[in-house]
């Protein structure tokens, strides 16, 4: 079965400290991976997404993630955080092309200290 | 720029009441979709729609119902609203110009049945 996994619910980081979110996933064919980010209040952004080339991809905000195969992962990273880089963030996995079902991690929330 | 267009933003239903939550998007996209969000659950998809005419149920149909008949507009029915329906609903389309498009979501319906 097709599954997202992303182990922390809340992670609290320090403003300036780097930052690595993770997700795991089970998807039985080649995957198109995705991080989007949601803000209180509004709608899913998209971070970044996957699905073949570079296996780091760069995305808005200063964000990257890495696909490792080997390992089934999709790590978010950031090499500094901001106090507004605080938000919930959504790993995703589904199909390239068709009508792009995807299967949704159940967000982690990070939390920024001053 | 519009993007996909969510109304209302919030709304409080009594047991047993319909209403229609409306989605509207202004890029084109054929492809448009239905999820909705419980705390700590990720996005659920409810139905999607490849074009105008076209719907399909998605994991969690029931106690909902779409239509389509135009590009622009995806409206989401409740029949009978049960407590179970409480939940953030996400508007999201997609284009077809492309297998590598990402969904673009809207920023939600907050919806309470009591």
């Amino acid at each position: 079965a097709q599954s997202v996994t992303q182990p922390d619910i809340h992670i609290t980081v320090s403003e300036g400290a780097s930052l690595e979110l993770r997700c795991n996933y089970s998807y039985g064919a080649t995957p198109y991976l995705f991080w989007y980010v949601q803000s209180p209040g509004q709608g899913l952004q998209l971070l970044l997404k996957y699905f073949s080339g570079d296996t780091l991809v760069q995305g808005i905000k200063g964000f990257e993630a890495e696909f490792k195969r080997s390992q089934s992962s999709f790590n978010l990273r950031k090499p500094s955080v901001h106090w507004s880089d605080a938000a919930e963030y959504f790993c995703a996995v589904g199909a390239l092309g068709g009508f792009q079902k995807l299967v949704f991690g159940t967000g982690t929330r990070l939390l920024v200290s001053p | 720029n519009a993007g996909v267009t969510q109304t209302p933003k919030f709304r409080i239903l009594k047991i047993g009441q319909s209403m229609t939550l409306q989605c509207t998007q202004d890029m084109n996209h054929n492809y448009m979709y239905w999820y909705r969000q419980d705390p700590g659950m990720g996005l659920k998809l409810i139905y999607y729609s490849v074009g105008a005419g076209i719907t399909d149920k998605g994991e969690v149909p029931n106690g909902y119902n779409v239509s389509r008949s135009t590009t622009e507009d995806f409206p989401l029915r409740l029949e009978l609203a049960a407590p179970s329906q409480t939940s953030v609903y996400f508007c999201a389309s997609r284009s077809q110009q492309g297998a590598d498009q990402p969904q673009h979501f809207g920023d939600g319906t907050r919806l309470s049945i009591l």
